[in-house]
């Protein structure tokens, strides 16, 4: 079974930092394509950005609101997808997934089939 | 602000066809596919259609997609009571060098 179960979500205050992490299991996680995207409290579904494989390039690409102040790792060895967000806003609170597509058969990094449940984070002061 | 643009509600009796338009430009569904996705409360969002009018398995063949220059539509025939969700298009944009969501159609049965 795929599972993606993402940890490290809670209250910061503005200004602040916190890191995500999404421990991923099912699939061949050195091979995948993954991305985040956020939604906060009543709205849709916003990308944050997505980081390939290292054996396609590992480039990563970032959604104007978050860039220079988010940045998307991974770790193969341990299964392990990361989001490092710092300098913090209140606009920033949403509920924030990892997700990717089951496999490069679909040609897409965005054909998003495998969501993890999300971790919420609370920017307030 | 999303580059894509669906009425923010739909609605049908259980049985009928209902139709969910998505309006963008050459910078993304001009040029690029489309997926759409539904989303039931309080859960994450649901693959429904990759590449224009793609189902993934499992996904019933009461839903189809389709894409016309700028636009794409997404279509519910036979609608259920457990069809009542939000659904969203999405699609890269080259001018924004982002993957963009919809702004969301909530379906009403």
């Amino acid at each position: 079974e795929v599972q993606l179960v993402e940890s490290g979500g809670g209250l910061v205050k503005p200004g602040g930092s916190v890191r995500l992490s999404c421990v991923v299991s099912g699939i061949t996680f050195s091979k995948a394509w993954m991305s985040w995207v956020r939604q906060a409290p009543g709205k849709g579904p916003e990308w944050v950005g997505r980081i390939y494989s290292k054996n396609d390039g590992g480039a990563i690409a970032y959604a104007a609101p978050v860039k220079d102040r988010f940045t998307i790792s991974r770790d193969d060895s341990k299964n392990t997808l990361y989001l490092q967000m710092n300098s913090l806003k209140t606009e920033d609170t949403a509920l924030y997934y990892c997700t990717t597509p089951s496999g490069t058969y679909y040609g897409s990094p965005y054909v998003f089939d495998i969501w993890g449940q999300g971790t919420m984070v609370t920017v307030s002061s | 602000q999303s580059g894509l643009t669906q009425p923010p509600s739909a609605s049908g009796t259980p049985g009928q066809r209902v139709t969910i338009s998505c309006s963008g430009s050459s910078s993304n569904i001009g040029t690029g596919t489309v997926n759409w996705f539904q989303q039931l409360p309080g859960t994450a969002p649901k693959l429904l259609i990759y590449s224009n009018s793609h189902r993934p398995s499992g996904v019933p063949d009461r839903f189809s997609g389709s894409k016309s220059g700028t636009s794409a539509s997404l279509a519910i025939s036979g609608l259920q009571s457990e069809d009542e969700a939000d659904y969203y298009c999405a699609a890269w944009d080259d001018s924004l060098g982002s993957y963009v969501f919809g702004s969301g159609t909530k379906v009403t049965v």
